[in-house]
């Protein structure tokens, strides 16, 4: 099974910052790379797809990019609704494996 | 409009069945994968299952592989997971969440784009 892991596992911030997740594969895995919010209590919302094709209807402050093995999640300036947990998955191979998923707080 | 409702969840003892159904409320069901994903709580996503459009392809996790069946009916444009032998490490919330197919730099991506709001399973003595 490919393996994900993201860093940090835990990020502070501040609105308008720009951060950066980083999300690794333990094998190559393309460009098969989707990143999901995920606010308390809430399913999942499909951010990136492709590791780098923004969603419909996703602020254009969230950017992908990435190939092969490391990937990277970018939200140029934080507002206050992104203050939450996203996560990576990959979609090269079953099983459409998770990464453990990084919790940016204030 | 798609949306996604799941259903069946519950209390059940180590050892029980549980059957849960997800209905989608839009006209494209019957195109598209489907899946089922679990989070436990105060945990991550876990995969668990996915089937193809036509149930031709159906995958699991080696987690539930064995003891879960997933199975859908595009007349009713409903999903469903068989679940049986449950653990007490089978509690989780339960997401169905459907797979769109789009075209990307690296030719065609999967990804799940609309969710359910999830349904609470509960293995306890």
């Amino acid at each position: 099974d490919i393996q994900l892991t993201q860093s940090p596992s835990f990020l502070s911030a501040s609105v308008g910052d720009r951060v950066t997740i980083t999300c690794r594969a333990s094998q190559v895995i393309s460009n098969y790379v989707a990143w999901y919010q995920q606010k308390p209590g809430k399913a999942p919302d499909l951010l990136i797809y492709g590791a780098s094709t923004l969603q419909s209807g996703v602020p254009s402050r969230f950017s992908g990019s990435g190939s092969g093995t490391e990937f990277t999640l970018t939200i140029s300036s934080l507002q206050p609704e992104d203050f939450t947990t996203y996560y990576c998955q990959q979609l090269h191979v079953y099983p459409f494996t998770f990464g453990p998923g990084t919790k940016v707080d204030v | 409009e798609v949306q996604l409702v799941e259903s069946g969840g519950g209390l059940v003892k180590p050892g029980g069945s549980l059957r849960l159904s997800c209905v989608d409320s839009g006209v494209t069901f019957s195109r598209h994968s489907m899946t089922w994903v679990r989070q436990a709580p105060g945990r991550g996503l876990e995969w668990v299952s996915s089937i193809s459009s036509s149930s031709g392809y159906i995958n699991y996790a080696d987690s539930v592989k064995g003891r879960f069946t997933i199975s859908r009916d595009n007349a009713k444009n409903s999903l469903y997971l068989q679940m049986s032998s449950l653990r007490v490490e089978d509690t989780a919330v339960y997401y169905c969440a459907r797979e769109s197919v789009r075209y990307c730099s690296a030719g065609s991506c999967s990804s799940f784009d609309y969710w359910g709001q999830g349904i609470l399973v509960t293995v306890s003595s």
